[in-house]
């Protein structure tokens, strides 16, 4: 099993440019994040999804959208890409509380997104 | 929303000391807390955690210890290894599981020989 997946792993971009950042996991997790992680801030929760076709928003959701066509897949997108966006992003999954199953969240390798 | 504070930013210690990190969370209802550890340039990954129906728990050398009633918790590395150098994150879960966390801001632990 690759666990949780991400692509690209680098990407620089420049002001007001887009791109989609994808997140793929093989374990049939139910739950999926983005987080977004910055220097003496540790993780923050940008979006999260409980199941295929549903979002949500987490603690600092502006400036991206998500989407969770299948089950495997979360999607993170960026419209207008910001320097305030430059960060490491990270994807994670786990099973749903309802599944009472192993209690971890599953970290992806993580994408160094720099926005010049 | 939860709130979770973790102290200290930094820590070192000579390599067979003990390494204690500390955290406080805001809303009660929180009843699930693990730890992360992630190495330079890697991902995080769960080391242990803790329900709120435990005081303690322990793995090797490691141990982590819940006082509901001042909302804190603690991880405590004890006879420290070069390898376990890496920042430590906790967190904090209202669900008793790993959806929905929020963690703290990170300890840098480095361990020197």
């Amino acid at each position: 099993n690759a666990g949780v997946t991400q692509t690209p792993k680098f990407r620089v971009l420049k002001t007001g440019q887009s791109m989609t950042l994808l997140c793929a996991q093989d374990m049939n997790h139910e739950y999926m994040y983005w987080y977004r992680q910055d220097p003496g801030m540790g993780l923050r929760l940008i979006h999260y999804s409980v199941g295929e076709g549903t979002t949500a928003k987490g603690e600092v959701p502006d400036g991206y959208n998500v989407s969770r066509l299948k089950k495997q897949n979360f999607l993170l997108g960026l419209e207008s890409a910001a320097p305030s966006q430059t960060s490491v992003y990270f994807c994670a999954s786990s099973y749903s509380p309802r599944e009472g199953r192993y209690n971890e969240q599953f970290f992806g390798p993580g994408t160094r997104l720099t926005v010049l | 929303g939860e709130n979770v504070e973790q102290h200290p930013s930094t820590l070192s210690v000579q390599e067979g000391d003990s390494a204690v990190i500390k955290c406080t969370y805001s809303d009660s209802a929180s009843n699930y807390f693990p730890w992360y550890k992630q190495e330079l340039g890697k991902r995080p990954q769960l080391i242990i955690d803790i329900r709120s129906n435990v005081g303690e728990k322990k793995d090797q050398r490691i141990a982590v210890t819940l006082n509901k009633t001042a909302k804190h918790f603690s991880l405590h590395i004890t006879e420290t290894q070069p390898e376990d150098s890496a920042v430590y994150f906790c967190a904090a879960s209202p669900t008793g599981t790993a959806s929905k966390l929020t963690f703290g801001t990170g300890t840098r632990l480095q361990v020197t020989l």
